[in-house]
């Protein structure tokens, strides 16, 4: 099955600066990688999500690369505010063969620093 | 509030008892599916519904667990003889599998602790 790494787990920046955390995914039939934002007892929520017929996509100050060669996928975020602090999750889906589960990965811990 | 909805939102209860969860989806999605989530951990698939049937489940963690979705709309997880083991947050989430990219919403979870 599918295998998802994340790094860091911990991340700290100070306000305004750029934040990026990393994930690597095993199956190469993946093709739908979405991150979402977890903040302390709340619910996971979307911020960005790629397919992989994309390369990168942006939505404000927060971009998505993908790089299906290498399997691995980036969450940037820029300008760095402290509301961005929370846990986020990168996570992958292969929908073939009717397969629509989420793998996710370990979780990175943002801190901001203001 | 239209998001995805779960019942109730804590449950402590004793070793070896029966404990039963409700999610309720976004009205108009099809899909429905159960993860469980460990402290420091990322939510762990655990079984989904399109409609009324349940198209995976070989993921759900022992045959203490057992999830429904009788009539394609809200669904049920129930988790018999509870041991300490299972003390984790429950998440449900919800698609629908007309939409381009299929994004799975979230509910604000169960959170059960064993004693």
């Amino acid at each position: 099955g599918e295998n998802v790494e994340q790094h860091p787990s911990t991340l700290s920046v100070q306000e305004g600066d750029s934040a990026v955390i990393k994930c690597t995914y095993s199956d190469s039939a993946s093709n739908y990688f979405p991150w979402y934002k977890q903040e302390l007892g709340k619910r996971p929520q979307l911020i960005i999500d790629i397919r992989s017929n994309v390369g990168e996509k942006k939505d404000q100050r927060i971009a998505v690369t993908l790089n299906k060669t290498a399997k691995h996928f980036s969450l940037h975020i820029t300008e760095t505010q402290p509301e961005d602090s929370a846990v986020y999750f990168c996570a992958a889906r292969y929908s073939g063969a009717g397969s629509y589960q989420l793998t996710f990965g370990k979780g990175t811990k943002l801190s901001v620093i203001p | 509030d239209t998001g995805v909805s779960q019942d109730p939102r804590h449950k402590i209860t004793k070793r070896g008892q029966n404990v039963t969860f409700r999610c309720d989806p976004i009205s108009e999605h099809n899909r429905l599916y159960w993860y469980r989530q460990t402290l420091g951990q990322g939510p762990e698939f655990l079984t989904y519904f399109q409609n009324e049937a349940q198209l995976e489940k070989s993921r759900l963690l022992s045959d203490r667990f057992s999830a429904e979705r009788p009539k394609g709309s809200f669904s049920t997880l129930e988790i018999q003889r509870t041991e300490q083991g299972d003390s984790a947050m429950y998440l449900c989430a919800s698609s629908f599998s007309g939409g381009a990219l299929e994004t799975q919403y979230f509910g604000p979870g169960t959170r059960l602790l064993v004693l």
